[in-house]
């Protein structure tokens, strides 16, 4: 098993370009979640998801947008980028049960 | 709305030494209380997991605690290595559908 797998593993990015962040789990797991982190802080989380087709904002969701049409990927998309999102974004999966959550390598984007 | 807080950011110790990191958390009516490790540029590892019912758990040099009534836990890592440095984060689960809310983390380093 590869577990959670992100793409890419940085980018950089100009202010009001877009582009999608790949998640994929291959653990056939129904809840996936987006975070991201800042430098000192611990996760906030972005969106998440129960199952396909069902997706439900997180802590801090504004400028991001997901879909989950599969149980395997959870594409988080950037629309119109600014500097505030200058993070690194982690994608995690979740086994209901034994509660175990596993998070991918995660993705360190820059927006200049 | 559940808050978790972690005491102190930043802990430096001799190998060898037993060593307390420490995880508060505002609501007691938690679902469980889960330990993270992440190694720098890395995503998280889950390491312990303290269901509601439960008082502790171990694994290994590594034991956490459960203290609801006082919104408290701990993780205990005895006899600490250098492979031990990294950041440690707790996560509090409040009900079995809800996200996990994180601490921001302690980070750990032990000197040889």
């Amino acid at each position: 098993n590869a577990g959670v797998t992100q793409t890419p593993k940085f980018r950089i990015l100009k202010i009001g370009q877009s582009m999608t962040l790949q998640c994929t789990q291959d653990m056939n797991h129904n809840y996936m979640y987006w975070y991201r982190q800042d430098p000192g802080m611990g996760l906030k989380l972005i969106y998440y998801s129960v199952g396909a087709g069902i997706t439900d904002k997180g802590e801090v969701p504004n400028g991001y947008n997901v879909s989950r049409s599969t149980t395997e990927d959870f594409p988080l998309r950037l629309e119109l980028a600014a500097p505030s999102q200058t993070s690194v974004y982690f994608c995690a999966s979740r086994r209901i049960s034994t509660d175990t959550q596993y998070f991918g390598p995660g993705t360190r984007l820059t927006v200049l | 709305k559940q808050e978790v807080t972690q005491i102190p950011a930043a802990l430096s110790v001799p190998e060898g030494e037993n060593l307390v990191l420490n995880c508060s958390f505002t609501d007691s009516a938690i679902y469980n209380l889960q330990w993270f490790r992440q190694d720098p540029g890395k995503g998280l590892t889950s390491l312990l997991l303290i269901q509601s019912s439960q008082r502790e758990q171990t694994s290994g040099r590594l034991n956490a605690s459960l203290d609801k009534s006082s919104g408290r836990s701990t993780l205990y890592i005895a006899a600490s290595q250098p492979g031990d440095s990294a950041t440690y984060l707790c996560a509090a689960r409040s009900s079995g559908n809800t996200p996990l809310v994180f601490g921001k983390g302690t980070r750990l380093s032990v000197i040889a």
